[in-house]
């Protein structure tokens, strides 16, 4: 079955770096996803990406982050100067097509710590 | 009014039993409501979702029941089993968005 997949699953760095997480969505998905869960809260959506473009963005999803598709397979979440309220589970997801009707499929999430 | 209140946070019930989650909403724009099921080291996974034209939807042991007036909806499972143990997520969002907005999560153990 057609998985999506992330790496690292755990990257650690310092305060002010830069960090890249990766994802490789479901081959014939169009609709690309980003949500992240500080440690024992809720999951929070990031940003979706469909076309090349950012479709939507929430308030977290401030100017520290970006996203990318630089080839076509991965789609990548940067986050310029990490904070030490970065710290959380990053999943990326993947659908087929836009709203609810089709369903977004999770990856198994990188772990970030920002020390 | 984003805000999906999700309730118990955690819950433990004998093999057989019924748990039962919960969860709240406000805006009443939602009209998708997804339960995603979750295991350690794993993404969330959705398990079942329903529309509110629907009171009551099933798939297999798992029953979404939905009350449209007082903006809440449940999740039931039947016949629990020790592998059902996972953190279960509700969610909602509406037609025209792309985003989740989820609830905190419920942490069911289930003993066997």
């Amino acid at each position: 079955e057609p998985e999506v997949t992330q790496t690292p699953s755990h990257q650690v760095t310092q305060m002010g770096q830069e960090v890249i997480l990766r994802c490789v969505p479901i081959s014939n998905h169009l609709y690309f996803y980003w949500y992240r869960q500080i440690l024992g809260q809720k999951v929070e959506f990031l940003v979706s990406f469909y076309n090349n473009e950012i479709s939507e963005k929430s308030e977290i999803f401030d100017d520290q982050f970006s996203v990318e598709r630089p080839d076509g397979s991965n789609f990548t979440l940067k986050i310029r100067s990490t904070k030490l309220e970065d710290s959380a589970m990053y999943f990326c997801a993947s659908s087929e097509g836009r709203g609810p009707s089709y369903e977004q499929y999770f990856g198994p999430g990188t772990r970030l710590t920002v020390t | 009014q984003q805000q999906v209140k999700q309730s118990p946070q955690s819950l433990i019930v004998q093999k057989g039993g019924i748990p039962i989650i919960n969860c709240a909403y406000e805006n009443t724009a939602f009209d998708y409501f997804p339960w995603y099921q979750q295991f350690p080291g794993k993404g969330p996974a959705l398990l079942i979702a329903i529309r509110p034209d629907v009171s009551e939807k099933k798939e297999g042991r798992f029953t979404i029941s939905f009350n449209k007036s007082a903006k809440q909806f449940s999740l039931h499972i039947m016949d629990s089993q020790p592998g059902d143990s996972a953190t279960y997520f509700c969610a909602a969002s509406w037609d025209s968005n792309y985003q989740l907005i989820w609830g905190a999560g419920t942490k069911l153990i289930i003993k066997p």
